[in-house]
């Protein structure tokens, strides 16, 4: 089956600076990422997506990037602020497969 | 539209209990999810329904069995509750199975004693 990694598992950043997290697959076939937020206490939310057949992906602050050869895909946060600090989940879909399979998150804690 | 509804927000059980967690989406979406998130585990999928009437294990369905009642409800029920079981569950649902975004409940956060 799918299998998702993600670096790093934690991450401090100062308020103002960029924060990317990385996320690795081992299926080829998979082609739906989603990127989720979690507060602490709190329901995990989805931030961005992408697909298989677009490289990247923006959203004011946030940008997804996908490398298919590398089977790779990133989270980039530009300008963080104090309300980014939470846990991160990378998740990859593959068709074959009966679920998402989610990495196991990176505590994202940016110091104002 | 309330989104993802799961009932009960907290609950103490324990260890032998039975219990029943109930999840409801207003979005008429066709498959619904529960998970398990375990510190430093991240969302290990328990059972998931594709559409309705349909069932299937997930990554750790032992202990655990559902119900698809119907398109919006999908409970998933504790048999015979035990510490490991101690977690917080969550309740998502999602247009189709394949490619598309899950939304995900407020959760249940569950201890066995």
């Amino acid at each position: 089956g799918e299998n998702v990694e993600q670096h790093p598992s934690t991450l401090s950043v100062q308020e103002g600076d960029s924060a990317v997290i990385k996320c690795t697959y081992s299926d080829s076939a998979s082609n739906y990422f989603p990127w989720y937020k979690q507060e602490l206490g709190k329901r995990p939310q989805l931030i961005i997506d992408i697909r298989s057949n677009v490289g990247e992906k923006k959203d004011q602050r946030i940008a997804v990037t996908l490398n298919k050869t590398a089977k790779h895909f990133s989270l980039h946060i530009t300008e963080t602020q104090p309300e980014d600090s939470a846990v991160y989940f990378c998740a990859a879909d593959p068709p074959g497969g009966n679920q998402f399979y989610f990495g196991t998150g990176t505590s994202l804690t940016v110091i104002p | 539209n309330a989104g993802v509804t799961q009932t009960p927000k907290f609950q103490v059980l324990k260890t032998g209990q039975s219990m029943t967690l109930q999840c409801a989406q207003d979005m008429n979406h066709n498959s619904m999810y529960w998970y398990r998130q375990d510190p430093g585990m991240g969302l290990r999928l328990i059972y998931y329904s594709a559409s309705e009437g349909t069932t299937d294990k997930g990554e750790v369905p032992n202990g655990y069995n559902v119900s698809r009642l119907n398109k919006r409800e999908f409970s998933l029920r504790l048999e015979s509750a035990a510490p490991s079981q101690t977690s917080v569950y969550f309740c998502a649902s999602s247009e189709a199975r394949l490619g598309q975004p899950q939304h995900f409940g407020d959760g249940t956060r569950l201890s066995i004693l």
